[in-house]
């Protein structure tokens, strides 16, 4: 069954202190890996999509990166306002519904000033 | 970029009445997604469509149905509101493209009373 698995649920990390964030999943044939990144009380805001093992995207404060097995969300030096919830998601690779996505349960990430 | 716009942030609604929940995009997406989203049960799939006037059954459809007359519009539909279906919901759109990533409105808190 395909499945993603992310931790840890919730990371702590004060101002400048860079940690990561992982994202295991079981599907045969990835088409892709997708982080967003979730503010309270507001829809999920897409951050990059990864292909292949090795592929690394950067933004800002955030490198992802992927291998075949997990993806990590690097997360180098943060502010306060990096503080949000991080999904990640894979396609499914099954029946009708190929393409549709499966997400993990997110990690919960507070940086204090 | 992506627009989906959801018409309410928030909605109260009593036990029995019929909801609407209106998505919009303005992508020329294909292909559009309701979900709901409660606390440590993540992003749960309702329904979806690949084309106007085509409907799938997600995750957990029961109590729900949803019209899509045209391309931009997914419309969800709570036939009788119960108080099990106080939650988030998010609509989501993604191109033709079975490999691209979802991008997501900006939700509907909705609470049944």
């Amino acid at each position: 069954e395909d499945q993603v698995t992310q931790s840890p649920e919730a990371l702590r990390l004060q101002e400048g202190e860079s940690s990561s964030l992982n994202c295991s999943y079981t599907v045969s044939g990835l088409r892709g890996l997708f982080w967003y990144r979730q503010d309270p009380g507001k829809g999920p805001e897409f951050l990059f999509t990864l292909y292949s093992a090795g592929e690394e995207k950067e933004k800002e404060r955030l490198k992802a990166t992927l291998t075949k097995k997990e993806s990590f969300l690097h997360i180098t030096a943060p502010k306060p306002e990096d503080s949000a919830t991080y999904l990640c998601a894979v396609p499914m690779n099954y029946g009708g519904s190929q393409g549709n996505l499966i997400f993990g349960k997110g990690t919960k990430l507070s940086v204090k000033p | 970029d992506v627009k989906v716009t959801q018409s309410s942030r928030y909605l109260v609604k009593r036990t029995g009445e019929k909801v609407f929940l209106e998505c919009v995009q303005d992508m020329d997406h294909e292909n559009m997604f309701w979900y709901r989203q409660d606390p440590g049960l993540g992003l749960r799939l309702i329904y979806f469509s690949y084309d106007v006037k085509m409907k799938e059954k997600g995750d957990i459809p029961e109590g729900y149905s949803v019209s899509r007359e045209k391309k931009e519009r997914f419309s969800l539909i709570l036939e009788s509101a119960s108080t099990n279906q106080t939650s988030m919901y998010l609509c989501a759109s993604r191109t033709g493209s079975k490999g691209g990533p979802q991008h997501f409105g900006d939700g509907t808190r909705l609470s049944i009373l």
